[in-house]
């Protein structure tokens, strides 16, 4: 059974600062790693996506990393800003027990104070 | 049991035809949701249904798409005058309850517009 964890569930940084989201998860045999954020009261927005036989992806200043046989992502965001306050969901991609399945860790509630 | 089933698996149509795509999901799965994905893209987030709650429509990427879903169940994607950039798989989830539960995906709809 896959399982996703994410660690914190929950932070609060000042604006500038870097900061560093992590998603681990039980199986390894996966199609893709994407996180997401999630605004109170929206859908999903999908910020990076890493197919299984990459390491990282970047878009502006944020970056992911995928080590598969450790079973580990993070999600690197560069000088934080109040906007980049949101849930930030990692979620993994594969066949499990027959089924096309989209898992989720449970978040982790980010907060930027200017 | 029976998982997220959706026709047709395939459609091509013409540049300017409205089209439908049909999604039937798990009973009892209160959350649905519609992405579409272009070829080597992550998950793109359309709506979703939560119980009998107003849909999140923010990933809707233009007027000419629009879904119901009728009784909780049964979900429906028209897209109005299509355009080329519309191709691409359409795929339906659902989850018993909103994110970050499971979603389990049916197998899609490969939309490709001439």
């Amino acid at each position: 059974k896959q399982e996703v964890t994410q660690i914190p569930a929950a932070l609060s940084v000042p604006e500038g600062e870097n900061l560093v989201l992590n998603c681990s998860f039980t199986d390894s045999a996966i199609y893709n790693l994407q996180w997401f954020r999630q605004d109170p009261g929206k859908g999903l927005t999908s910020l990076l996506l890493i197919q299984s036989s990459q390491r990282e992806q970047t878009s502006g200043r944020l970056n992911a990393s995928l080590d598969k046989s450790s079973g580990r992502s993070t999600l690197y965001i560069a000088a934080s800003q109040p906007g980049d306050s949101a849930t930030y969901l990692c979620a993994v991609r594969g066949i499990i027990q027959g089924a096309q399945k989209l898992v989720f860790g449970q978040g982790t509630r980010l907060t930027i104070n200017p | 049991g029976a998982g997220v089933s959706q026709s047709p698996s395939n459609k091509v149509t013409e540049k300017g035809k409205d089209v439908e795509l049909r999604c039937d999901p798990i009973s009892g799965h209160t959350a649905l949701y519609w992405y579409r994905q272009s070829l080597g893209q992550g998950l793109e987030f359309l709506i979703y249904f939560q119980g009998n709650s107003a849909p999140d429509k923010s990933g809707l990427p233009s007027d000419r798409f629009s879904a119901e879903r009728t009784g909780g169940s049964v979900s429906t994607l028209t897209i109005q005058r299509t355009q080329q950039e519309d191709s691409a798989v359409y795929l339906c989830a659902s989850s018993f309850q909103a994110v970050p539960d499971t979603q389990y995906f049916g197998p899609g709809t490969r939309l490709t517009v001439l």
